[in-house]
């Protein structure tokens, strides 16, 4: 498996649930960033949460990060149908070098 | 100040012909990485590149596929030869390098299709 593997691949939810997405990853890291994709578009980033932070907060965004178990999580509170769309952890071990991502997680909110 | 810019959006290609794709990056940034997406995957890094340099290739394929980011201007990802498997979005990002953190900020990407 390679490094930033997000957990699940789909997620399926009503919209006003709260939607958690896992990733994970193997070698140490400098810095995690988690990133939004809506179909057919770019990227949009979401939060930058570095090695030595275990949590960050932005809006309705929640992210953790465990070093121990290399793990972080994207907690999205109150969901909108709006929130759906992609999303992608990436990794990176240098603070300007490159981002190594996972497959994503493709995240449906129902109205 | 504008985004990352990337044209074309959308770039049709037959097999044997030649892609370029070109990226502005933010300004002031003066570090740009190329990153190319497959349908249902994520994004896999090609190359990393400053002003004139060349940092990190280790993600280009050793054939056909090149980048520079001159003095002047913006990086040019060029796949020469294309073939249907270099389908893709290929998205480029610039990043302003500060101490502890590279938050890359990413183009809206090039759809490349190949006949």
């Amino acid at each position: 498996s390679q490094q930033g593997e997000e957990d699940p691949q789909a997620l399926s939810i009503q919209e006003g649930e709260n939607a958690t997405m896992n990733c994970s990853y193997k070698t140490s890291i400098n810095n995690l960033q988690w990133y939004r994709q809506n179909s057919g578009r770019g990227l949009v980033h979401l939060i930058l949460i570095r090695s030595n932070e275990r949590e960050k907060h932005s809006g309705r965004l929640r992210v953790t990060l465990d070093t121990s178990k290399k793990s972080s999580s994207l907690l999205i509170t109150a969901s909108r149908a709006a929130d759906t769309a992609s999303y992608f952890c990436a990794t990176s071990n240098t603070n300007a070098g490159k981002s190594t991502f996972g497959d994503g997680t493709t995240l449906t909110v129902k109205p | 100040n504008a985004g990352v810019m990337q044209n074309p959006r959308h770039l049709v290609r037959r097999r044997g012909q030649e892609a370029r794709l070109r990226c502005s990056p933010m300004k002031g940034h003066s570090h740009v990485y190329w990153y190319r997406q497959l349908p249902e995957e994520g994004l896999k890094f090609m190359v990393y590149l400053q002003k004139e340099n060349i940092i990190d290739e280790s993600g280009m394929p050793k054939e056909r596929f090149s980048a520079e980011f001159p003095k002047e201007g913006p990086s040019i990802l060029r796949i020469q030869q294309v073939v249907r498997g270099d389908s893709a979005a290929y998205f480029c990002a610039s990043a302003l390098r500060t101490g502890g953190h590279n938050e890359q900020f990413f183009g809206p990407g090039t759809r490349l299709t190949v006949l």
